[in-house]
C-alpha cells in the first residue's frame, strides 16, 4: 500500500511569514499533485509535478518534487489569509508506464494564516 | 464546463436505510474516483471506475457499498443498509487520462446516518 505522509498536520501562522509543508512516501511516484482544500468545498488542483528534481512555481507558491520522487514540499511565501485551508498532497501512476491510474491522498496540513 | 456534479449535498437519513449518492462527470473524462474524507481518515479512496468500467474496489470498506456507471455523465455510490460510520463527507472527482491522472472534484454530499 502506498502512503503519503503529510506534515505538519497543522500550522498557524502570521500574515507575511514563510513557510513550508511537507509530504513523503517510501514509494515511488510518477507524477505527485498539490491540491487545497476550503471548507464545504472539494480539493482544488494547483500543480502537478513529474520529474525527480522538479521546481514549479505559481505565484507565491513554489513547489519541489524530491530527486527520488518519494518526497514534495510546498513552500509559500509571504503568506496571506487567503492561503488559509487544507494542502493535500496526492501521488499517482501512469498507466502507460504500467503503473497505477490511482491516485492516494495524504491526510493534508490545516493552514491558518492570521491577519 | 459545470464541474463535477454531486448531489444531494446534505443527506441525514437513520441507521438501516438505504442511502444513493450521485454524480455527474465532467463531460469528456474517462476517469471516475469515489473518495470519503473523514478527520481521522483523510481522503480515501474508495473505487475509481476507468471509461465506465471499475478497475479497483480494494477501498470500499464492505459488502454494504457498491457502486455503478451506467455510462459516461453518470455514477452512483449506494449504501445499504447504512449505519453511523458511514457519516463522512463523500467526494466524487473525474479525470483525463493524459500523462497523468489529475482529479477534479465535486463539491462532496456530506452524509449523517443517526
Amino acid at each position: 500500500t502506498q502512503l503519503l505522509e503529510q506534515s505538519p498536520q497543522f500550522l498557524s501562522i502570521q500574515e507575511g511569514e514563510n513557510l513550508t509543508v511537507y509530504c513523503n512516501s517510501s514509494s515511488v511516484f510518477s507524477s505527485l499533485q498539490w491540491y487545497r482544500q476550503e471548507p464545504g468545498e472539494g480539493p482544488v488542483l494547483l500543480v502537478t509535478v513529474v520529474t525527480g528534481g522538479e521546481v514549479k512555481k505559481l505565484k507565491r507558491l513554489t513547489f519541489q518534487f524530491g530527486d527520488a520522487r518519494k518526497d514534495s514540499s510546498l513552500h509559500i511565501t509571504a503568506a496571506q489569509p487567503g492561503d488559509t485551508g487544507l494542502y493535500l498532497c496526492a501521488g499517482g501512476g501512469r498507466k502507460t508506464q504500467g503503473g497505477s491510474e490511482k491516485l492516494v491522498f495524504g491526510k493534508g496540513t490545516k493552514l491558518t494564516v492570521n491577519p | 464546463d459545470a464541474g463535477v456534479i454531486q448531489s444531494p449535498r446534505h443527506e441525514v437519513t437513520e441507521m438501516g436505510q438505504e442511502v444513493t449518492l450521485r454524480c455527474k462527470p465532467i463531460s469528456g473524462h474517462d476517469y471516475l474516483f469515489w473518495y470519503r474524507q473523514t478527520m481521522m481518515r483523510g481522503l480515501e479512496l474508495l473505487i475509481y471506475f476507468n471509461n465506465n468500467v471499475p478497475i479497483d474496489d480494494s477501498g470500499m470498506p464492505e459488502d454494504r457499498f457498491s457502486a455503478k456507471m451506467p455510462n459516461a455523465s453518470f455514477s452512483t455510490l449506494k449504501i445499504q443498509p447504512s449505519e453511523p460510520r458511514d457519516s463522512a463527507v463523500y467526494f466524487c472527482a473525474s479525470g483525463y487520462s493524459g500523462m497523468n491522472t489529475e482529479a477534479f472534484f465535486g463539491q462532496g454530499t456530506r452524509l449523517t446516518v443517526v
